[in-house]
């Protein structure tokens, strides 16, 4: 059984697109991340959401919105797509914050052209 | 504000040797500690971390680490290397809050020849 899975694994998209990547955990884990890891494998928090309300927001461009329907999922969209977007984006949950373990999912590499 | 540092970006070792890797925070609380395991094209696995308590963690794979609190430091050792421990490795931190926000560091690739 997966515990965090996300979808799609590769995207690869045009400049000015708007995408989506979708996360999912059946772990029961009340919150969940989405990370950055740029092309020198430097990894960084994005959002960050507990019980679907947002909880953590970095300086992230207002292109990137995440959304949270349930607690088992964390989306997260992107508009207008531009090339320094290109990079992985990782998914992960925890039962709460704090010292609680985060399990990762695979990843999304994500290629704008 | 916290931060991380991983002295070294590339470490390597013999099949067998010793392996260090070296990690270094500051925070302004006690901290929470990790560290993660990058395998190429997979997501990150927990190794070990310390909370609270006894400053010598156990992790998986035979890892260990220590908390030295007048160190800042938190490196993590394995006595013998083995071939498959090749990856990315990279320590973080968070502070004792409910956010759960890790600070990682810039990542260390650990290559190990047979």
């Amino acid at each position: 059984d997966t515990a965090v899975s996300q979808t799609p694994k590769y995207l690869v998209t045009q400049m000015g697109n708007d995408k989506s990547i979708k996360c999912e955990q059946n772990l029961g884990h009340d919150t969940m991340y989405w990370y950055k890891q740029d092309s020198k494998k430097f990894l960084k928090i994005m959002f960050s959401y507990n019980n679907k309300e947002l909880i953590i927001n970095e300086t992230v461009p207002n292109r990137f919105s995440p959304k949270s329907p349930d607690k088992a999922h964390l989306n997260l969209h992107i508009n207008s797509l531009e090339l320094g977007d290109s990079a992985v984006y990782f998914c992960a949950s925890s039962q709460d914050g704090g010292g609680y373990t985060q399990y990762f999912g695979p990843g999304t590499r994500l290629t704008v052209l | 504000a916290q931060s991380v540092t991983q002295l070294g970006s590339h470490v390597s070792v013999s099949e067998g040797a010793l392996v260090l890797l070296r990690c270094n925070y500051s925070s302004s609380v006690p901290p929470y500690l990790f560290w993660y395991v990058q395998y190429p094209n997979q997501g990150l696995q927990l190794l070990l971390k310390y909370t609270t308590g006894a400053t010598l963690v156990k992790g998986i794979n035979g890892f260990e680490a220590e908390f030295k609190k007048s160190e800042t430091s938190f490196h993590l050792t394995k006595p013998s290397a083995h071939m498959s421990d090749a990856a990315e490795y990279f320590c973080a931190v968070s502070k004792a809050s409910n956010t759960g926000k890790l600070i990682f560091g810039q990542g260390t690739t650990l290559q190990v020849k047979p």
